[in-house]
């Protein structure tokens, strides 16, 4: 069965700091990766999906990259911002099922 | 474009009462899905479809039906509502391929007494 795990599971940094978020797979059969964006009190944002095909997308300042085999993917956000605090969330497509396979989310705090 | 919506936004209910959860899309997408989200667990899937008029059982679908009568609409039904059922329920959409991104509503905080 899947899981996803993301660790840790909140995180605070000073403004301007580039930093990493983690997710990690226990199924190497995923079709994509996707990352999404939670602001407190409102629906989910997608953010980058990668298919299983793919080493890693690019939006912006966000950076997400995909290793199948190791089962982790990583979102990279440089040059932080208040703006980007939220939580965010990774999801597993499993190619066998509709079903997305969702990490509890790691909730990030950019201090000013 | 309004995107996906969801009705109401918040609702108290009482042990054994029912209710039903309205999910609109305006984006033409066949798929519509129906998470529930609980305190520092991932979203789980309740029900999704996959076109007008199909349903089909996601990962927690006990006390919990759905319609999709309409290719815009799902309607998420509570027939006795259960303390267990305290959650904020998300509703989202996508395009005819399950591999793309989905498309989120604002979510409907339910709290049952």
């Amino acid at each position: 069965k899947q899981e996803v795990t993301q660790i840790p599971a909140a995180l605070s940094v000073p403004e301007g700091e580039n930093l990493v978020l983690n997710c990690s797979f226990t199924d190497s059969a995923i079709y994509n990766l996707q990352w999404f964006r939670q602001d407190p009190g409102k629906g989910l944002t997608s953010l980058l999906l990668i298919q299983s095909s793919q080493r890693e997308q690019t939006s912006g300042r966000l950076n997400a990259s995909l290793d199948k085999s190791s089962g982790r993917s990583t979102l990279y956000i440089a040059a932080s911002q208040p703006g980007d605090s939220a939580t965010y969330l990774c999801a597993g497509g499993m190619d066998s099922n509709y079903q997305l396979i969702w990490g509890a989310g790691t909730k990030l705090i950019i201090k000013p | 474009n309004a995107g996906v919506t969801q009705t109401p936004k918040f609702r108290v209910l009482k042990t054994g009462q029912s209710m039903t959860l309205l999910c609109a899309q305006d984006m033409n997408h066949e798929y519509m899905y129906w998470y529930r989200q609980d305190p520092g667990m991932g979203l789980r899937l309740i029900h999704y479809s996959v076109g007008e008029g199909t349903t089909a059982k996601g990962e927690v679908p006990d006390g919990y039906n759905v319609s999709r009568l309409k290719k815009q609409n799902f309607l998420l039904g509570l027939e006795s509502a259960a303390p267990s059922q305290t959650s904020v329920y998300f509703c989202a959409s996508s395009y005819p391929r399950y591999q793309e991104t989905q498309y989120f509503g604002p979510g409907t905080r339910l709290l049952v007494l």
